[in-house]
């Protein structure tokens, strides 16, 4: 299992495009990034998962350069309803003991 | 198709009583787990499951008990609640063994021990 180093907390304005990066220098070579937000009293949601290069869905997309060794989740064009924590993770097949860490607070602005 | 599914939202024990959480999920998910998120910190996982009758502890398992007789459900049984129980707990489950696969959460079960 990964062990990954977000930043704590970061602020932005509506409309603007956000770059949250991971650090992951020990990902193993089957590890997927997987990308969880969470709203205040309620349950992680799944964002997007990643293994090499881009990633793109209907909500976010999740680079991640060739050495694998960090990946970045873009909120394009965010409104005050992305105010959230979001937790990054990596894990590959047969990882049973998920791990969360502090995640980074992202608090979007009027 | 409810997901998954926790009772009760809210409780409120003393110290030193028994209680149960429940989970369920109705999505035929091998893999499910139990964590416990304290304020300003991320999710800490607590017991976990890969199937029916295979339970095993995660990070912070002291005082907790699970089971797991059905693939729907995995309880998380609190012997003799302690203060530092106090915690919003989290079930969550996958239809992989989580790795690569997508973690689905239930809403909550706020717990306050006194």
């Amino acid at each position: 299992l990964a062990k990954t180093t977000q930043p704590i907390s970061m602020d932005s304005y509506e409309g603007q495009e956000v770059n949250i990066t991971c650090s992951h220098n020990n990902i193993a070579t089957n590890d997927y990034i997987t990308w969880y937000q969470q709203f205040p009293s309620q349950g992680p949601r799944f964002i997007i998962q990643g293994y090499k290069t881009k990633v793109t869905n209907e909500v976010a997309s999740l680079f991640i350069p060739a050495d694998r060794k960090s990946s970045t989740l873009s909120l394009p064009r965010v409104s005050l309803s992305d105010t959230a924590v979001y937790y990054c993770l990596g894990s590959g097949a047969g990882s049973y003991q998920l791990t969360f860490g502090k995640g980074t607070k992202l608090s979007v602005i009027p | 198709n409810a997901g998954v599914t926790q009772t009760p939202k809210f409780q409120v024990l003393k110290t030193g009583q028994s209680m149960t959480l429940q989970c369920a999920q109705d999505m035929n998910h091998e893999y499910m787990s139990w964590y416990r998120q304290d304020p300003g910190m991320g999710l800490r996982l607590i017991h976990y499951s890969v199937g029916a009758g295979i339970t095993d502890q995660g990070e912070v398992p002291n005082g907790y008990n699970v089971s797991r007789s059905t693939t729907e459900d995995f309880p998380l049984r609190l012997l003799s609640a302690a203060p530092s129980q106090t915690s919003v707990y989290f079930c969550a489950s996958s239809l992989t063994t989580g790795g690569t696969g997508e973690l689905f959460f239930g809403e909550g079960s706020r717990l306050t021990v006194l």
